[in-house]
């Protein structure tokens, strides 16, 4: 089992629609989680971090956390064409681990 | 303010050739860590520096890679007798402090192809 595990996609949304991204890591433990974008040939970009239970609103973005799922997801809301990219989760396990990415494709 | 840079940006090594990859993270950033990037997948960790320590080395590949951080600032990964395997995407990442518990912002990246 992989500690960070990500549907790879691709996840394709009409534009306004609500994307949502998720993520399951192995370590119980783990106290940090993070959300990356990543577009294709440039190097991630941090969007979020979360450490607590519950919801973290940014903007257009919402992390979810439920250690007790050990489960992590990031909604983006009104999605635009822009938004496509790769998503990558991260999660600090003493290191920090990412997933391989979940592929988000909104449509105009 | 300035984020991490790297270079060189693109690099061509033939098997064999010993290459040496740098990063200058943000200023002030007590954290530095590379991660190899294959296509496809998500950056894996390599190795990770507190000031000048490095303090954790667990996911350097082999002993052909070393890397080094002698003023706690710039850091230099470097690859001895490169191998087809190790063309990749070399990422640099700093953080203010800590060991993960505090976002990481990364470089550009250094792609590396050995032919």
């Amino acid at each position: 089992q992989k500690e960070v595990e990500q549907n790879s996609g691709p996840l394709s949304v009409p534009e306004g629609a609500i994307a949502s991204l998720n993520c399951t890591y192995s370590d119980r433990g783990s106290q940090s989680f993070f959300w990356y974008r990543q577009y294709s040939g440039k190097s991630p970009e941090l969007i979020m971090s979360i450490y607590s239970n519950g919801d973290k609103e940014d903007g257009r973005f919402t992390a979810q956390l439920n250690k007790a799922s050990q489960y992590v997801s990031l909604l983006i809301r009104d999605s635009q064409p822009s938004d496509s990219a790769t998503y990558l989760c991260a999660v600090d396990q003493n290191k920090f681990y990412f997933g391989s990415g979940t592929k988000l494709n909104v449509k105009p | 303010g300035a984020g991490v840079s790297q270079s060189p940006r693109y690099k061509v090594a033939k098997r064999g050739q010993d290459v040496a990859l740098r990063c200058d993270p943000i200023s002030g950033h007590v954290s530095l860590f590379w991660y190899q990037q294959a296509l496809g997948q998500g950056p894996e960790f390599l190795t990770y520096f507190q000031n000048e320590a490095q303090l954790d080395k667990s996911g350097l590949p082999s002993d052909r890679f070393f890397a080094e951080r002698p003023e706690g600032s710039v850091s230099t990964l470097k690859i001895q007798r490169t191998q087809q395997e190790d063309s990749a995407v070399y990422l640099c990442a700093s953080s203010l402090t800590g060991t993960g518990s505090y976002e990481q912002y990364f470089g550009p990246g250094t792609r590396l192809t050995v032919t």
